[in-house]
């Protein structure tokens, strides 16, 4: 199975930073990334998708960029309700595989 | 618009069987390819598996292949998982999911029910 690494597992930051999250892949995966935003207690939810296409309603405050194994979510101008924990994860291949999770602190 | 609503959570014994259900509504069912993903208490998001939108093909985590089965009946408009020989280890909440584009697969996951608690607990 693809092996997705990310990094860092948590940090803190504040409202107005700009936030860096990174996942590698063990293998290449093309652009087949997505990341996911989950709130606790709440299901996850799709933010961007083929690396760096927003998905629809998502703010553009969010991007996505990378291909093959190393690919970055940039946060800029974090929100208050940006606070959260993000999850990468490859659909280039089954099984499909997460990243651990970034959890995103105040 | 689109819900999925998992049930059939619960404390269960190890070894013993459970099986999910999630209902589907506000889209086409038989269009769109399924998944099951879980979440232990406390710990990450872990895949668990698919079957296509046309039935034909379904994949699973190395972690339950051979003892969770999943299906659907799309007379039903409904996806399930069956779960057998149990383990503690599989205690977490089960998601059902969509996949985002229709007639294809190897997409990722747009819409997620609110997820059903199980617990393999003796």
């Amino acid at each position: 199975a693809i092996r997705m690494t990310q990094s860092p597992s948590s940090f803190s930051a504040s409202t107005g930073d700009r936030v860096t999250i990174t996942c590698r892949a063990s293998q290449g995966i093309s652009s087949d990334l997505a990341w996911y935003q989950q709130k606790p207690g709440k299901a996850p939810k799709l933010l961007i998708f083929a690396a760096s296409t927003l998905q629809n309603g998502v703010p553009s405050r969010f991007s996505g960029s990378g291909s093959g194994t190393d690919f970055t979510l940039t946060i800029n101008w974090l929100q208050s309700e940006d606070f959260a924990t993000y999850y990468c994860q490859q659909y280039y291949k089954y099984p499909r595989t997460f990243g651990q999770g970034t959890k995103v602190e105040v | 618009q689109v819900q999925l609503v998992e049930s059939g959570g619960g404390v269960v014994q190890p070894g013993r069987s459970l099986r999910l259900s999630c209902a589907a509504s506000g889209f086409t069912f038989r269009s769109y390819g399924m998944h099951w993903v879980r979440q232990a208490p406390g710990k990450g998001l872990e895949w668990v598996a698919v079957k296509w939108y046309d039935g034909s093909n379904e994949y699973y985590a190395d972690s339950v292949k051979g003892r969770f089965t999943i299906s659907r009946e799309s007379s039903k408009n409904t996806l399930y998982l069956q779960m057998n020989s149990l383990r503690a280890d599989d205690t977490a909440v089960y998601y059902c999911a969509r996949d985002s584009l229709p007639n294809s697969s190897g997409w990722p996951l747009d819409y997620w029910g609110q997820g059903t608690l199980v617990t393999v607990s003796s």
